[in-house]
């Protein structure tokens, strides 16, 4: 079982829409979660990180912990065509020194 | 405040030669990670460094590779005798007091012919 898992998609929505991105872990000791977005051959970019359970919110994303289900997602309000992009999930891992992280969703916002 | 830099952000190589990639952290930044991401593959996570020390390199290669970050210029990710399985695309991350919060460079992508 990999450590983290995420949908590769891709998920294609219309504009406006509100968007779900999750991912699972198999770990229960992680504490801190983050969010990068990632254009085609670009570098990741980091979106946002929570720590421990909750949501947390920063513009028209939102992210959310479920420890009890080792579930997080990342929801995005009024996609806009600029938010598409791979998705990427990530946990420190290996004492804190790195992260590991899913696969990504591919996201394609039309018009 | 400038981000991340690695250069060059384009390597072509032929099999057998050396590839030397470099990275500049963000100021202020006193730890650096290495992360390789193949074609249809999530990025791996290679090694970790900070200054004159390398602190984790268990996803490193036995074998070509090797890492370095002196206590003065840039980090220096090199692959000796290069083949062809090594084309990917090689990002470098660093990051302030709080490990978790890496920040990515452009990357550099490595062909190798």
């Amino acid at each position: 079982q990999k450590e983290v898992e995420q949908d590769p998609g891709p998920l294609s929505v219309p504009e406006g829409a509100i968007v779900s991105l999750n991912c699972t872990y198999s770990n229960s000791a992680f504490q801190y979660f983050m969010w990068y977005r990632q254009y085609s051959r670009k570098g990741p970019e980091l979106l946002m990180y929570t720590y421990s359970s909750g949501n947390k919110e920063d513009g028209r994303f939102t992210a959310q912990v479920d420890k009890s289900s080792k579930y997080i997602s990342l929801f995005i309000r009024d996609s806009q065509p600029s938010d598409s992009a791979t998705y990427l999930c990530a946990m420190p891992t290996g004492g804190g020194n790195k992260l590991t992280f899913g696969t990504g969703t591919q996201l394609k916002v039309e018009l | 405040n400038a981000g991340v830099m690695q250069n060059p952000r384009h390597l072509v190589r032929r099999r057998g030669q050396e590839a030397r990639l470099r990275c500049s952290p963000m100021k202020g930044h006193s730890h650096v990670y290495w992360y390789r991401q193949l074609p249809e593959e999530g990025l791996k996570f290679m090694v970790y460094l900070q200054k004159e020390n390398i602190i984790d390199e268990s996803g490193m290669p036995k074998e070509r590779f090797s890492a370095e970050f002196p206590k003065e210029g840039p980090s220096i990710l090199r692959i000796q005798q290069v083949v062809r399985g090594d084309s990917a695309a090689y990002f470098c991350a660093s990051s302030p007091n709080v490990p978790y919060e890496q920040y990515f460079g452009p990357g550099t992508r490595l062909t190798v012919t």
